[in-house]
């Protein structure tokens, strides 16, 4: 049963850069064509979707945030991670990791929350 | 991009009660909408694909249906764990979520 899970800095500072990782366990991230994606949700808020790595390796990313983001992938340690830079607290929010594929985001990891704050 | 209107907003039901709740996109998306379930602290779950699909393992009760812009999702008779946050999202590029319906027992 695949399984992900997020890591990262619970606390940003403002102007700085998020940096988050999500863990892929029970398969592997290289195989069956999948793409991998990150969407987050403000507390109290709806879902936005940040963007997806294909499997080729290219990118596509929400275009209200396409010039703070760069979303990567390491496939030797079977994972994937989120780069936001520039942050403000409208960044804070729980942040979820998901596989990508047919249209459907499944399954996520728990989610993390990142808070944006001197 | 592809907006996703969702109503109501909120929704308080009883148990036993049929429950449905639409989305409507801004323009033609054909059957590409899914439908998730989030439950308090929890990570969202699909329950629905490509607008009538039920994913392996939810239960019966849960379905979808419709295309083109209007699309239905229905729980034919409400339980207690059913209570949730539920997001419609369509996947023609890039994918977009609704604003989400809240359901709560009466």
């Amino acid at each position: 049963q695949l399984q992900l899970q997020e890591s990262g800095s619970g606390l940003v500072k403002p102007s700085q850069t998020l940096s988050l990782t999500c863990a892929v366990s029970g398969g592997s991230i290289s195989s069956g064509g999948y793409s991998w994606s990150w969407i987050r949700q403000p507390p109290g808020k709806g879902l936005e979707w940040i963007g997806y790595i294909y499997h080729s390796g290219s990118t596509y990313y929400n275009p209200s945030l396409k010039s703070r983001v760069t979303i990567s992938v390491d496939r030797s340690k079977n994972q994937f991670s989120l780069k936001l830079s520039s942050v403000t607290a409208a960044d804070t929010a729980v942040y979820y990791c998901a596989r990508w594929g047919s249209g459907r985001f499944d399954p996520w990891g728990q989610g993390t929350l990142v808070t944006v704050s001197s | 991009d592809i907006q996703m209107t969702q109503s109501p907003s909120s929704l308080s039901a009883s148990v036993g009660d049929r429950v449905t709740i639409t989305c409507q996109a801004s323009q033609d998306i054909s059957n590409y909408l899914n439908w998730y379930q989030q439950k308090p602290g929890k990570a969202p779950k699909l329950l629905i694909y490509d607008a009538s699909n039920l994913e392996t393992g939810v239960p019966s009760r849960f379905s979808g249906s419709g295309s083109g812009t209007d699309f239905t999702f229905t729980i034919s008779s409400l339980q207690p764990e059913d209570i949730a946050t539920y997001y419609c999202q369509q996947y023609d590029n890039p994918p977009t979520f609704g604003q989400g319906t809240r359901l709560e027992i009466k």
